[in-house]
């Protein structure tokens, strides 16, 4: 069975810096890409970017290029969401999800449990 | 504001068919395919719809989907309680170097 398990909840202050989790198991890790979506509170999905395990070619996209960054460590089958310096309207749940293999992914499923972060002074 | 353009909600009573459109553009929908999420209360995103019409296993029939030029719809036949959820339309973009978008997302209420 495919599994995605997130790391759990973050409350941080405005400026903090803070990387969250995404460890996958139940097929082969390299070959599928791993997809980042944020949710603020209320609103809808919006596709953050995506990292290919196998050679860590990273996408982001337009709203996110530059705010964060993805990285992965494949010996332990784990991605990662990084950001340098929160801000408060950094506060989302934040979902991982696998996608296809290929030049891109053009879909994502399963995802995984989500991460909420908070960021509040 | 999404580059899929989708219904704020929608509602129908149980047995009911309910429809749900979204509409982009030549770089997304009109040259990729159009991927379908449920979103239930509380719960992480589920793929229902993959390449414009087919059902991942697992998911009723009952869930259908389809594409013509630019926009793409969902269809709920026989409407069921446990459908009340958040739809979203999702496509890869060409423009920009490539990125995926979602739909603002569809409030679906069974009456």
């Amino acid at each position: 069975e495919v599994q995605l398990v997130q790391s759990g909840a973050e409350v941080k202050k405005p400026g903090e810096s803070l990387k969250i989790s995404c460890k996958s198991s139940g097929y082969t890790y390299t070959r599928y890409w791993i997809g980042w979506v944020r949710q603020m509170p209320g609103k809808g999905l919006e596709w953050m970017g995506m990292i290919f395990p196998d050679d860590s070619e990273t996408r982001y996209g337009p709203s996110f290029e530059g705010q964060v960054t993805i990285s992965v460590d494949k010996s332990i089958t784990t991605a990662y969401l990084q950001w340098s310096s929160l801000k408060a309207s950094d506060t989302a749940m934040y979902y991982c999800a696998r996608g296809t293999d290929g030049y891109y992914s053009d879909w994502f499923d399963p995802w995984g449990q989500g991460t909420l972060v908070t960021v509040s002074s | 504001q999404s580059v899929l353009i989708q219904p704020p909600s929608a509602s129908g009573t149980p047995g009911q068919r309910v429809t749900i459109s979204c509409s982009g553009s030549t770089s997304n929908i009109g040259s990729n395919y159009v991927y379908w999420y449920q979103q239930l209360p509380g719960t992480a995103p589920k793929l229902i719809i993959i390449k414009n019409h087919d059902r991942p296993s697992g998911v009723p029939a009952r869930f259908s989907g389809s594409k013509s030029g630019t926009s793409a719809s969902l269809a709920i036949s026989g409407l069921r309680s446990e459908d009340e959820a958040d739809y979203y339309c999702a496509s890869w973009d060409d423009s920009l170097s490539g990125h995926y978008v979602f739909g603002a997302g569809t409030k679906v209420t069974v009456l």
